[in-house]
């Protein structure tokens, strides 16, 4: 099993420039998220997924848009980048009852200039 | 609110002193609590899982403890491959089972 993966693992945008994030799992789970991580602040819920075809806005949406189109994907946008989404990004997805630790993904760290 | 604080921010200790890390959560009710080790450059990796007050988990090491107000990860003897960043998060059963509130982590460094 390759658990959580994410591309790129690294990008260097220009303010304005558009990107996307990828994010794959293989352990059949339910749901997925995706966070950013900064200096001093714990991890940031930006969008989720319970399920296939459906996504919410977490903590920080503005600026990011998702699309889960399989159950194993979960895709995150930025439309036209800021320096302020500067940011190291993780996927995680888990399992929706039982068992509801999260699995991450090695993270993309992403400057805009 | 809702909320995880993690102390100290940061540890050093001498390679087989052991200590305690500390998480205190704030909120209307406790679905889990998780601890997870983060490596400089990688994503978080689960360590355990708490669910009530009084319940203990050990693996090599660490053993994670849980109160109603605070969870402690205890490093025994530790090595310098334990030095990593431990987060603690908190899943609050008042809201959905999407949601888990982080605290900002403890840099353990451990010196050989």
């Amino acid at each position: 099993n390759a658990g959580v993966t994410q591309t790129p693992k690294f990008r260097v945008l220009k303010t304005g420039q558009s990107m996307t994030l990828l994010c794959a799992q293989d352990m059949n789970h339910e749901y997925m998220y995706w966070y950013r991580q900064d200096p001093g602040m714990g991890l940031r819920l930006i969008h989720y997924s319970v399920g296939e075809g459906t996504t919410a806005k977490g903590e920080v949406p503005d600026g990011y848009n998702v699309s889960r189109l399989k159950k194993q994907n979960f895709l995150l946008g930025l439309e036209s980048a800021a320096p302020s989404q500067t940011s190291v990004y993780f996927c995680a997805s888990s399992y929706s009852t039982g068992r509801q630790e999260q699995y991450f993904g090695p993270g993309t760290r992403l400057t805009v200039t | 609110e809702d909320q995880v604080t993690q102390s100290p921010e940061a540890l050093r200790l001498q390679e087989g002193e052991s200590s305690s890390l500390n998480c205190s959560y704030t909120v209307s009710g406790l679905r889990g609590l998780f601890w997870y080790r983060q490596d400089p450059g990688k994503g978080p990796e689960f360590l355990f899982t708490l669910y009530s007050a009084g319940e203990e988990k050990e693996k090599e090491r660490l053993k994670a403890t849980l109160t109603k107000k605070e969870s402690f990860l205890h490093i025994t003897a530790p090595k310098p491959e334990d030095s990593a960043t431990y987060l603690c998060a908190v899943q609050p059963s008042t809201s959905g089972t999407y949601k888990y509130i982080f605290g900002t982590g403890t840099r353990l460094k451990v010196l050989a």
